[in-house]
């Protein structure tokens, strides 16, 4: 069932700034995911967080996790036109080991 | 890398008619799944399997059954299709004996029934 909930739904920046979204979720989580889809394509996965990490970072991805807040953020650095996508984040709930997706978020950058 | 294919990109079928989706994963991973998605309700999980012969309903398995044969191929199949099925279907597959970590997906179906 779906759990996480993108926010904002969608996102226009001109290339080279941050783009920066947010997931919210209900219940314990064991981690959370972030995906990545380009238009009519399937899902890539971007980055994994663990439900004890609060901060990870991949190349250009910075990834935060708020148990407290059941929340998560995924910040894009000096976005690329390349970076045009719908951005999803993915839960997988605490006892449970089928992963929940969100609605996604669209990202489009303007080059 | 893993590599997860699906038999077809575009598929157009009429009402009726009995279709197979066919996925193959190229990295032995025990757990292959399939998702329906369509705008607005993002990825909503069909049916997956954690072993050859094994098969689990996921949220929304009416209409739907699977196949998994071999361990590198999973299938759906809609029996009898309808115009609701009309859909992007994702297959994906992710290492077993671990807690839930990444799926790789496959490239996906869209598919139209008439």
């Amino acid at each position: 069932s779906q759990q996480g909930e993108e926010d904002p739904q969608a996102l226009s920046i001109q290339e080279g700034e941050n783009a920066t979204m947010n997931c919210s979720y209900k219940t314990s989580i064991n981690n959370l995911q972030w995906y990545r889809q380009n238009s009519g394509r399937g899902l890539v996965h971007l980055i994994l967080i663990r439900s004890n990490e609060r901060e990870k970072h991949s190349g250009r991805l910075r990834v935060t996790l708020d148990t407290s807040k059941k929340s998560s953020s995924l910040l894009i650095t000096a976005s690329r036109a390349a970076d045009t996508a719908s951005y999803f984040c993915a839960t997988v709930p605490y006892g449970n080991n089928r992963l929940a997706f969100g609605k996604g978020n669209q990202v489009v950058v303007i080059p | 890398d893993v590599k997860v294919t699906q038999s077809s990109r575009y598929l157009v079928k009429r009402t009726g008619e009995k279709v197979f989706l066919e996925c193959v994963q190229d990295m032995d991973h025990e757990n292959m799944f399939w998702y329906r998605q369509d705008p607005g309700l993002g990825l909503r999980l069909i049916y997956f399997s954690y072993d050859v012969k094994m098969k689990e309903k996921g949220d929304i398995p009416e209409g739907y059954s699977v196949s998994r044969e071999k361990k590198e191929r999973f299938s759906l199949i809609l029996e009898s299709a309808s115009t609701n099925q009309t859909s992007m279907y994702l297959c994906a597959s992710e290492e077993s004996g671990r807690s839930t970590d990444t799926q790789y997906f496959g490239p996906g179906t869209r598919l139209t029934v008439l």
